[in-house]
Order: C-alpha cells, then sequence, then structure tokens
C-alpha cells in the first residue's frame, strides 16, 4: 500500500538560513507527488507537483523539490527562509489512475527564528 | 473564481447526535474529496468521488460516516451518532479531472466539536 513517511515532526531555522524538508513515498509505479503548505488559520496551498520529466521541480514562493526514484524521496527545498514561511508542510503522493487517491504524510511544522 | 466552500465553519454539537457538512466544489471539477485533520495531525483520506463513478470509500473510519455528492457537484459528508473521538477539522478538496494530476484546492474546513 502506498504511503508517505515526514521524519521530522518540527524543524527550526533562523531567518535566512537554507532548509531542507524530508519526505520519503512508498508506491509501487511511479508517483504523482506533491508538497502543500498550511499556514497558520489558512487552508492547505499546493506548493508544487512532480508527474514526470526533469527530477527537479520549481514550485511558489521559492521552493523547489527533487524527485529521486533510487531513494523514493521528494524532499522540499529553500535557499533562504523568509519569517512568513513559518507553516506546516505536507508531502504527499497521488496514487491511482490521474493520481487522484492522495495520501498524506503526518506533515513537518516549521519553526523560523529570527 | 469562486474556490471551494464547506459549511458550516464551525459545528458544536453533543455527543450522539448527527450531523451534516456541507461542500460545494470549484465549478467544473469532477473529483472531490474529504479529509480529516485531528489536533497535531496530517490529513487522514475519508473518502473521494471522481466524475460518475462509484465513490472510493476506503478511508472512512466506520459505518457512522458517509457522504453523498448529488448532481456530480455539491457534498455532504454526515456522521451519525457522534463520538467524542470524531471532533476534529473536516476538510474538503477538489480537483479537474484532466491533465493536472490531481491537483487538489482545498476549502477551510469545517471544525466540529464534539461535547
Amino acid at each position: 500500500a502506498q504511503s508517505v513517511t515526514q521524519p521530522d515532526i518540527h524543524i527550526t531555522v533562523s531567518e535566512g538560513a537554507s532548509l531542507e524538508l524530508r519526505c520519503n513515498y512508498s508506491y509501487g509505479a511511479t508517483p504523482y507527488l506533491f508538497w502543500y503548505v498550511q499556514s497558520p488559520g489558512q487552508g492547505l496551498q499546493l506548493l508544487l507537483k512532480y508527474f514526470s520529466g526533469d527530477t527537479l521541480v520549481q514550485g511558489i514562493k521559492g521552493f523547489e523539490a527533487e524527485f529521486k526514484r533510487s531513494q523514493s524521496s521528494f524532499n522540499l527545498r529553500k535557499p533562504s527562509v523568509h519569517w512568513s514561511d513559518a507553516a506546516e508542510y505536507f508531502c504527499a503522493v497521488g496514487a491511482g489512475t490521474g493520481g487522484f487517491k492522495t495520501i498524506f504524510g503526518a506533515g513537518t511544522r516549521l519553526f523560523v527564528k529570527a | 473564481g469562486a474556490g471551494v466552500s464547506q459549511s458550516p465553519s464551525n459545528k458544536v454539537t453533543e455527543k450522539g447526535k448527527d450531523v451534516e457538512l456541507r461542500c460545494d466544489p470549484i465549478s467544473g471539477h469532477t473529483a472531490l474529496y474529504w479529509y480529516r485533520q485531528s489536533l497535531g495531525q496530517g490529513l487522514e483520506f475519508l473518502i473521494y468521488f471522481q466524475g460518475n463513478s462509484a465513490p472510493d470509500k476506503s478511508g472512512l473510519p466506520s459505518d457512522r460516516f458517509s457522504a453523498e455528492r448529488t448532481g456530480g457537484s455539491v457534498s455532504t459528508l454526515t456522521i451519525q451518532r457522534t463520538q467524542q473521538e470524531d471532533s476534529a477539522v473536516y476538510l474538503c478538496a477538489s480537483s479537474f479531472d484532466a491533465g493536472s494530476g490531481g491537483e487538489q484546492y482545498f476549502g477551510p474546513g469545517t471544525r466540529l466539536t464534539v461535547t
């Protein structure tokens, strides 16, 4: 069965520092992969997605993620974190035809310190 | 354009009562999903509808939970005989059928509190 693991429950980084959030998935075929962000009091918003092609995908707000098939990973990165990036981040894998049944990881909460 | 809307935004109910949560997806989106997010937890998949196909109910936690989607648009999630462990935020999302790869647009959620 497909699953998503986000090993870090929470991460704290200093403003301006780089960020990497880890995500590992389990799925038998090439998955559809997503990162969503949930800011305090806000709904979930898609940051980026991967379906095929270039394994490095760019998203909104300066985020990028790299799909590594050999490691079953889809880690999210940002070179310089801003205080407004403090939020909960969810990795997700879409299974089935068109990736419709989506399984979410437990989330990683990002804290940004001044 | 309008996004996904959900009502009510907050619902407080007594244990044992039935509740109905409503979701209005984005017009033209053929897929609709329900999730549950408990305090400090990730999103728990409940059910999804895709066009006229039979819904995938594999995530419903018990037979007290049911959902329907009328006319391929509005959906209602019903919880019967609510329990305190049903307290959570219930999120609805919709996605377009083709070309999006399942990118989902989320509503603001309904916060359910069972007392």
